[in-house]
């Protein structure tokens, strides 16, 4: 059974880190790019970050380019987000999940995600 | 930076059929997939590279895309139909979904 589970989140101050991780399981990892997605309180759905499966190709959305770093660590089935001088506006649910397209960071559609991760940044 | 447009809202009867567009630049050259999210649910999705369909979604889930506009079409809609649509695609290395559409089965 595939799964993804995502953890790391919590209340953290606006200009501080916070690493965010997601543990696969019951797919082979590394035939796969892994994406980043969140969800504010009451609002849609915002693409974050994305990686393909070798990490030679790696995209950002403008809202966190140079704030944000995905990684991935293929032998530990695991994707990562360290997200540096945090804002408000990054309150959301973080969720992490699986593209159907093999190894390529443009994908066909993400067909498994985790339950998410909370991150709340407040003073 | 590229822009998908949805209607905010959608509604439609028991048994008839529900289309939730999805509109962008030249949306057509490049694949469109679209979810289903339920409240307080995870996102499932329900239509990949413009008409196909994941293991497990109905047959009454079918997708489009030509042009600028992305369709995403659920036949005999049910009850359990009624939930938040996301139309997704992708700009150069950056993934974009559109603002979501509420489907009211009423």
């Amino acid at each position: 059974e595939v799964q993804v589970v995502e953890s790391g989140g919590g209340l953290v101050q606006p200009g501080r880190s916070l690493r965010l991780s997601c543990a696969a399981s019951g797919f082979t990892f590394d035939d796969y790019a892994m994406h980043w997605v969140r969800q504010a309180p009451g609002k849609g759905l915002e693409w974050v970050s994305g990686i393909s499966w070798n990490s030679g190709s790696i995209g950002y959305a403008d809202s966190v380019k140079g704030r944000f770093t995905i990684s991935r660590d293929n032998a530990k089935n695991s994707l990562y987000l360290q997200m540096n001088s945090l804002r408000v506006e990054d309150t959301a649910l973080y969720y992490c999940a699986k593209d159907v397209r093999k190894q390529q960071l443009v994908g066909w559609g993400l067909d498994y995600w985790g339950q998410g991760t909370l991150v709340t940044v407040s003073s | 930076s590229y822009e998908l447009t949805q209607p905010p809202s959608v509604s439609v009867s028991p048994g008839q059929t529900a289309s939730i567009t999805c509109s962008g630049d030249k949306l057509g050259d490049r694949y469109a997939c679209w979810y289903q999210q339920r409240p307080g649910q995870s996102p499932v999705l329900v239509i990949y590279q413009d008409n196909k369909r994941p293991s497990g979604i109905p047959e009454r889930f079918s997708g489009s895309n030509s042009g600028n506009t992305a369709t995403l079409t659920i036949s005999g809609t049910q009850a359990m139909d009624e939930a938040d649509y996301y139309c997704q695609a992708w700009d150069s290395r950056t993934g974009v979904f559109g603002g979501g559409t509420k489907l009211t089965v009423l």
